[in-house]
């Protein structure tokens, strides 16, 4: 069956690092790849979609790759803020509905 | 526009009591999902329907559980009888049918079944 595994939990990091979070699947050949974000207490809120054939997408701040040999996809937030704090699920789509990983929670701390 | 509304934001209720959960999708949408997350396993997707109609409800856990939509602007999941079990936070999300789908996520019904 499809897995989908974010890489922990939690990760904290210092204002102004690069925060780096991984998104690992298998028994899947997904179309295309979703990252949201999730704050508490709401729902997840799309920010980016790669497919297949990209290698990379920048928006803003934000940067995620997509290695389809590796099965894995990075997502970057660079000089990160506080504010960036939140819960960041990928999810996986193509022919079926999107599957998402349970998220890693990030921490910004000032 | 004002997103995917769901009512109620909050629902205590006690084992073995009918619990509906109410979604209306953003105005012209034709995709619709209902979702399930715990700690324990995440997002998990129950039902989703295209057009008004159900087109996988392989998620639904069990028979206690029902979805329906009767029209493209409301769509109920209802829980005969609840259990403990099903306490969790049910997500409505609506999109575009189109091949990559953004979903537009509702606040969610926070369930506690006592």
């Amino acid at each position: 069956s499809q897995k989908i595994e974010q890489n922990s939990e939690a990760l904290n990091i210092q204002e102004g690092k690069t925060a780096t979070l991984t998104c690992n699947y298998t028994n899947y050949s997904p179309a295309y790849l979703q990252w949201y974000r999730q704050d508490p207490g709401r729902g997840p809120v799309f920010l980016l979609l790669i497919r297949e054939n990209e290698k990379e997408k920048r928006k803003e701040r934000l940067k995620v790759t997509f290695d389809t040999t590796l099965k894995q996809s990075l997502f970057h937030i660079t000089a990160s803020q506080p504010a960036d704090s939140a819960t960041y699920l990928c999810a996986l789509g193509g022919n079926t509905p999107l599957v998402f990983g349970k998220g890693t929670r990030l921490s910004v701390i000032a | 526009d004002a997103g995917v509304i769901q009512s109620p934001r909050h629902e205590v209720t006690e084992m073995g009591q009918e619990v509906t959960l109410r979604c209306k999708p953003i105005s012209g949408h034709n995709s619709l999902f209902w979702y399930r997350q715990t700690m324990m396993r995440g997002l998990e997707l129950l039902i989703y329907f295209n057009n008004n109609v159900p087109i996988d409800d392989s998620g639904m856990p069990e028979d206690r559980f029902s979805a329906k939509m009767p029209n493209a602007s409301f769509s109920t999941l209802k829980i005969q009888p609840s259990e403990p079990r099903d306490s969790a936070v049910y997500f409505c999300a609506s999109s575009l049918a189109s091949r990559e789908e953004t979903q537009y996520f509702g606040p969610g019904t926070r369930l506690l079944v006592l």
